[in-house]
């Protein structure tokens, strides 16, 4: 099973930079680390992904560091409808690709 | 594109009965879809990985007489609660990608309250 730790809760204040961090020291070397964030009772929202270099998209950027044992999600301006639960995963190579989720990370954004 | 649709999002039934809940991907084929129960205030659990023609797998502790799962073609996959008790009431969220190194897209879950 996927193991990753992230910190249980962050604040942010709004239009500042959220750095949310996630441990995964048990990744292979041809697994994606994925981001989702959930929102108060509806299904996960899948945010970026990336294998070993920086990625960015319209929603954040994804920073993974060299030996691929954590990453650090990046939100560039904060807003209040990012207050959500975050959750980094991975897929493992066996068993279809499964992802087990951690307990996320709660950020706050705070006006 | 990716998007997965769930149905019903929310459901009441009276104990002992058994509820479906389908999972649909809309614009394109699955071959395996996952399926999670979340309680309040915790994390996604993973129940069974559900694969298209053949048997689901599931997780360890997860009663597959009691949780049947359906995966009949490429774009959807069913989840039966049968005989459900007050203590199934929970999320249940099912996820679809378009390869095992792909993203999942999630549903919008269903919330399911056994009275």
């Amino acid at each position: 099973d996927a193991k990753t730790t992230q910190p249980p809760s962050m604040d942010c204040a709004e239009g500042r930079a959220a750095n949310l961090p996630c441990n995964h020291s048990t990744i292979s070397g041809n697994e994606y680390v994925y981001w989702y964030r959930q929102i108060h009772s509806q299904g996960p929202q899948y945010i970026i992904h990336g294998l070993k270099n920086n990625e960015t998209n319209e929603m954040a950027s994804l920073i993974i560091t060299e030996d691929r044992k954590s990453s650090t999600l990046i939100l560039p301006h904060a807003t209040l409808r990012d207050t959500a639960v975050y959750y980094c995963t991975y897929r493992v190579n066996t068993n279809a690709g499964k992802s087990t989720f951690g307990d996320g990370t709660t950020l706050t954004v705070k006006p | 594109g990716a998007v997965v649709s769930q149905h019903p999002s929310w459901v009441i039934c009276k104990s002992g009965t058994s509820v479906k809940i389908e999972c649909r991907s809309l614009d394109f084929q699955a071959t395996t879809m996952f399926w999670y129960r979340q309680f309040p205030k915790q994390s996604l659990m993973l129940m069974a990985t559900s694969n298209e023609g053949s048997k689901a797998t599931y997780e360890q502790g997860v009663e597959k007489d009691k949780f049947l799962i359906n995966h009949a073609s490429l774009t959807l996959s069913t989840l039966t609660v049968t005989s459900a008790h007050p203590e199934d009431s929970s999320f249940y969220i099912c996820s679809a990608s378009q390869g095992s190194n792909s993203p999942l897209h999630f549903g919008n879950g269903t919330r399911l309250t056994v009275t």
